[in-house]
């Protein structure tokens, strides 16, 4: 069965940084677009970056523009998160997209940034 | 961006009555290729968001059946035939035709 497992989230200083990853199972990874979403503590969700299935596209949210960074390989996906704000605090979810939309979503590694 | 509002945010129903879910787009969800991109997601409480349905009207393996899409254009709606206590949750739509992807604010479902 698919599976998607985060790991690396933790609490870290404002202008910090912090590196992300998704172990996957189940499926050919090279197949598929996969993405990181989040979603800050009793708020709603926020797509934040893609990368296609060769690493040859990649976009991000303004939000995150110039900042971080997604990327994989072999059965994992990345992200490197640098100039850590307070409002990147948040569940960070690794996703697996289909049509558009994700079909397969990871349980998720929460990162908190404060001082 | 593509702003996505839904209505209402705040949904109580009885147990075994019908609900609906409205879900807005502030420009046309019809991609060039011709499909439109709309989902709709189920977050349960203390749980990662699970998809269940995806362009606009298809639902999800193991989705119940009482869960259905429609729309197009701007207006979509997710409808839930009959509540059960299981529902209970926070619905959430998305657009994918435009990057960025963005979601709507959420819809709080709970029980009378």
């Amino acid at each position: 069965q698919v599976q998607l497992v985060e790991s690396g989230g933790g609490l870290v200083k404002p202008g910090g940084s912090l590196r992300l990853s998704c172990a996957v199972s189940g499926f050919t990874f090279s197949g598929y677009y996969m993405s990181w979403i989040r979603q800050a503590p009793g708020r709603g969700l926020e797509w934040i970056a893609y990368i296609s299935n060769s690493g040859s596209t990649i976009k991000y949210a303004d939000s995150v523009k110039g900042r971080f960074a997604i990327s994989r390989d072999n059965a994992k996906l990345y992200l490197q998160m640098n100039s850590l704000r307070d409002e990147d605090t948040a569940v960070y979810y690794c996703v697996r997209e289909n049509w558009r939309s994700v079909d397969y979503w990871g349980q998720g590694t929460l990162v908190t940034v404060s001082s | 961006d593509v702003v996505m509002t839904q209505s209402p945010l705040s949904l109580p129903v009885t147990l075994g009555q019908p609900a609906s879910i409205s879900c807005r787009s502030s420009q046309s969800l019809v991609h060039s290729d011709g499909n439109t991109y709309l989902s709709w997601f189920q977050q349960r409480p203390g749980q990662s968001p699970r998809r269940l349905i995806y362009k606009v009207s298809n639902r999800d393996s193991g989705v119940p059946d009482r869960f259905s899409g429609s729309g197009s254009g701007t207006d979509f709606t997710l409808k839930i035939s009959g509540v059960e206590a299981e529902d209970v949750g926070v619905y959430y739509c998305l657009q994918g035709t435009y990057w960025g992807f963005t979601f709507g604010p959420g819809t709080k479902v709970d029980i009378k």
